[in-house]
């Protein structure tokens, strides 16, 4: 069974840049939720995908966004990186619909804007 | 926003001791999780405890949950060195389409050996 992975690893990006992140999800989960982990703080929950669909999204604004693929692969793209942008992204996949249960985590994406 | 506060922010033990890290939270839950993060990296489940349990156990890890008091704690006993990371407390709101978990700030915990 394979686990959540994430690329790339680190990234470094200049303000007005845009970026995109990758995860792959877990071998046989459906839902793909992304959070943002800012130096010091817990993890922040930005959006949630399931079955290519969002399915929920947090209190960021529209340059954060997301695809689903149908082997349930995520990107997230960021538009107009700002410097408070820089932070931890991690990717999160779990099985299930309407309830979010145990989420299995990626080693997440260090991104660093300039 | 952060939904939790987790309290102490930053505990230093002795190998051995037990470790006790508590969570509180502002809104009604579906369930409380909890996840160690081991320098900055991605995040492990630790245990779930629904809202309708008061206790749990895996391991050398005991849960509690107060629902009424809105607040949960963590019991690592017997620690080890391993067991130095930063531990979050994740709820899931009862809110209707909320499909998300809100985290804590988290609490760093040091095992000295």
């Amino acid at each position: 069974e394979t686990g959540v992975t994430q690329s790339p690893t680190h990234l470094i990006k200049t303000r007005g840049q845009q970026v995109t992140l990758r995860c792959s999800s877990q071998s046989g989960h459906n839902t793909v939720s992304w959070y943002q982990q800012a130096l010091g703080q817990g993890p922040q929950f930005i959006f949630q995908y399931y079955r290519e669909e969002e399915n929920g999204r947090g209190n960021f604004p529209p340059r954060f966004s997301g695809l689903q693929f149908p082997n349930y692969s995520s990107e997230l793209n960021v538009n107009a990186l700002e410097l408070d942008d820089s932070a931890l992204y991690l990717c999160a996949s779990s099985s299930g619909t309407s309830r979010v249960g145990e989420q299995f985590f990626g080693p997440g994406t260090r991104l660093t804007v300039l | 926003s952060q939904q939790g506060e987790e309290d102490p922010q930053a505990l230093s033990i002795q190998e051995g001791e037990n470790a006790t890290m508590n969570c509180s939270y502002k809104t009604s839950i579906n369930n409380l999780q909890w996840y160690r993060q081991n320098s900055g990296r991605g995040l492990v489940h630790l245990i779930l405890i629904r809202s309708n349990e008061r206790e749990k156990h895996s391991g050398r890890l005991r849960v509690t949950l107060d629902t009424s008091k809105k607040s949960s704690s963590l019991l690592i006993t017997a620690s080890r060195a391993a067991d130095t990371a930063s531990y979050f407390c994740a709820t899931e709101p009862l809110l209707q389409g909320a499909q998300k978990l809100v985290f804590g700030q988290g609490t760093r915990l040091t095992i000295n050996p």
